[in-house]
């Protein structure tokens, strides 16, 4: 079955530095998501990617944060200078072009960013 | 703005049947989703429900009822490897992102 893959699995930064979470989705996937989770809160949407650019964001996806799809098959997440709240576990997701949702949304088995 | 409610916690027997409760209020709506997740893990899709009533899928079926905004996950004959959280997920009308709920932590005693 088609994974999302996402690396590396577990990443510790001090704060202030920058990090790059990676990403490959599905191959025939076209849209890209990235989500996190607070330890013990529920998934919160940071943002969704689709033909090359940031379809929607939220209030988390501030300056601080950026994404990216440098070739045809990474998509990452960087994040400028980390704060200690930007430690949770951040997932990677993709879905099908279509009309239908049938399939749901794939996530990665995602990064745990640890800030000290 | 959007809105979802799950309980936070349910406990159910090994071999036994449990339902877990979703009610929403979004701004529009295309779309229900039920994820599984266990601790420490992604969320791996279960189901999705866009009209009215009841999908089966083995031993989970979930229900959606759009004019009351209420959706439930049923899961039949539990095993000890259902233990997990259950997340319930809409998709609001006009965007392509997913919303969660805070999720159902569900406990599978022998």
């Amino acid at each position: 079955e088609p994974e999302v893959t996402q690396t590396p699995s577990h990443q510790v930064t001090q704060m202030g530095q920058e990090v790059i979470l990676r990403c490959v989705p599905i191959s025939n996937h076209l849209y890209f998501y990235w989500y996190r989770q607070i330890l013990g809160q529920k998934v919160e949407f940071l943002v969704s990617f689709y033909n090359n650019e940031i379809s929607e964001k939220s209030e988390i996806f501030d300056d601080q944060f950026s994404v990216e799809r440098p070739d045809g098959s990474n998509f990452t997440l960087k994040i400028r200078s980390t704060k200690l709240e930007d430690s949770a576990m951040y997932f990677c997701a993709s879905r099908e072009q279509g009309l239908s949702d049938r399939n749901g949304y794939t996530f990665g088995s995602g990064t745990r960013l640890t800030v000290v | 703005g959007q809105n979802i409610d799950q309980p936070t916690e349910m406990t159910a027997t090994e071999g036994a049947i449990v339902q877990i409760n979703c009610t929403y209020q979004t701004s529009g709506f295309n779309g229900l989703f039920w994820y599984q997740q266990h601790a420490g893990e992604a969320p791996t899709f279960l189901s999705y429900n866009v009209l009215d009533g009841l999908e089966e899928k083995g031993r989970f079926s979930s229900f959606l009822s759009r004019s009351k905004g209420y959706s439930y996950l049923l899961l039949k004959e539990l095993q000890m490897k259902d233990s997990a959280s259950y997340l319930c997920a809409v998709r609001p009308s006009g965007f392509q992102k997913l919303v969660f709920g805070t999720g159902t932590r569900l406990l599978v005693s022998p």
